[in-house]
């Protein structure tokens, strides 16, 4: 399987602190998209990325891609009780097709 | 805003029922999707099309079928229901290319006993 794999698997932090999730997918791509997910709903996305950039920022969001190590990390600073959610990478591997990760899910304690 | 809905939030049927999934998108979309989404899993692409009447097999194709009539509607069928086919169903569309910005409907929590 292509898929690829987010690091941890569940994170639990206070509100106001940073959160790390981090993706690693297995062989070439032209973009990395980072997708929100809030309980029993549908994704959200977040931010893309293509290859041939290393840093992208939306708001709270820092994404960076390093291509190298084939991983990319996803930075929500200052964490709120609404990012409560899960998180999922999706990569293209050159193709029409999105490949999603088994996500992270995140919980922020008020 | 790019609007994606599905016809039913929760689902439950019978084994050996046909099941029908309708999706539909207001963007003038070329591009629709159809995902599972199981625990531990992640999504699973099943089945997408680039065009009207036209459909590709995703990862896990088996058991389902598709049919694509008019741009907006993407309809995921299961021909006779079974209890492994319960899941969440996740309906995307995307403007041009598989592999840029996908919109999700709400999805549709399917059981089958």
């Amino acid at each position: 399987s292509q898929q690829g794999e987010e690091d941890p698997q569940a994170l639990s932090i206070q509100e106001g602190e940073n959160a790390t999730m981090n993706c690693s997918y297995k062989t070439s791509i032209n973009n990395l998209q980072w997708y929100r997910q809030n309980s029993g709903r549908g994704l959200v996305h977040l931010i893309l990325i293509r290859s041939n950039e290393r840093e992208k920022h939306s708001g709270r969001l820092r994404v960076t891609l390093d291509t190298s190590k084939k991983s990319s990390s996803l930075l929500i600073t200052a964490s709120r009780a609404a990012d409560t959610a899960s998180y999922f990478c999706a990569t293209d591997y050159n193709t029409d097709k999105l490949i999603f990760g088994t996500g992270t899910r995140l919980q922020v304690f008020p | 805003d790019v609007k994606v809905t599905q016809s039913s939030r929760y689902l439950v049927k019978r084994t050996g029922e046909k099941v029908f999934l309708e999706c539909v998108q207001d963007m003038d979309h070329e591009n629709m999707f159809w995902y599972r989404q199981d625990p531990g899993l992640g999504l699973r692409l099943i089945y997408f099309s680039y065009d009207v009447k036209m459909k590709e097999k995703g990862d896990i194709p088996e058991g389902y079928s598709v049919s694509r009539e008019k741009k907006e509607r993407f309809s995921l069928i299961l021909e006779s229901a079974s209890t492994n086919q319960t899941s969440m169903y996740l309906c995307a569309s995307s403007f041009r290319g598989g592999a840029g910005t996908q919109y999700f409907g709400p999805g549709t929590r399917l059981t089958v006993l």
